[in-house]
């Protein structure tokens, strides 16, 4: 499989659950992105993973707690959310040079409902 | 404070008429902009980006550092143009991407 492969595509939890959200990239690409995207609100950077260190972390609650454990593997594990997080998270992956910025290619997303 | 506005939730227009899909920014420093897009049931892609100069799918798009702007535009809109658009802004020299609220374009037949 080429690209990039979000799993699952759908998750409904309840609020006490914990739960891990997948994202795995075929394209040889050194960093990965998550994403939370709202209705109505523009998409929003959470986490960026470049050499598989975390170099981005905007102001995400500590209820998300990503996980790189290699280059072409990201996680997001999820516990105690809130229904506020209900959102489609995306993940996207780049080949980082430290020059210009490079495209980043986008999964599917997975769609989080929190009852 | 890094930004990156489009006016405009939805944009009808008819097949054959010109498009253009608007998008200010705001950036202390010398920014990339690019345009993605995402068809229906498909996933966000890049559409292109200013530092190519390209005209992909017909589309074009100039950045004009003076208006703070990175407008998309398509003299002669097609039926399979109909998606949602994105711009987005990056930092030279970062990978972090900022994007705005998106544009829905609807090309009626």
């Amino acid at each position: 499989e080429t690209g990039v492969t979000q799993t699952p595509r759908h998750l409904v939890m309840g609020m006490t659950n914990k739960k891990s959200l997948k994202c795995e990239q075929h394209l040889g690409h050194n960093a990965m992105y998550w994403y939370k995207q709202s209705a109505k609100k523009p998409l929003e950077l959470m986490f960026v993973y470049s050499l598989e260190e975390r170099v981005e972390n905007n102001s995400v609650p500590s209820r998300f707690s990503p996980e790189c454990p290699n280059s072409s593997h990201l996680f997001l594990h999820l516990h105690t959310l809130q229904p506020e997080d209900s959102a489609l998270y995306l993940c996207a992956s780049s080949q980082v040079t430290g020059e210009r910025c490079q495209p980043q290619h986008f999964g599917d997303g997975t769609r989080l409902s929190i009852l | 404070a890094q930004r990156v506005t489009q006016p405009e939730k939805l944009l009808s227009v008819f097949k054959g008429a010109p498009v253009e899909l608007k998008c200010n920014y705001s950036y202390s420093g010398s920014p990339e902009l690019f345009w993605y897009v995402q068809y229906s049931r498909q996933r966000l892609q890049l559409l292109l980006r200013h530092i190519s100069r390209e005209s992909i799918k017909g589309f074009t798009a100039d950045l004009n550092k003076g208006e703070t702007s990175f407008h998309l535009k398509k003299p002669f809109a097609q039926e399979e143009d109909s998606a949602m658009y994105y711009c987005a802004l990056s930092g030279l020299g970062t990978d972090k991407l900022i994007f705005g609220t998106g544009t829905r374009l609807q090309v009626f037949p």
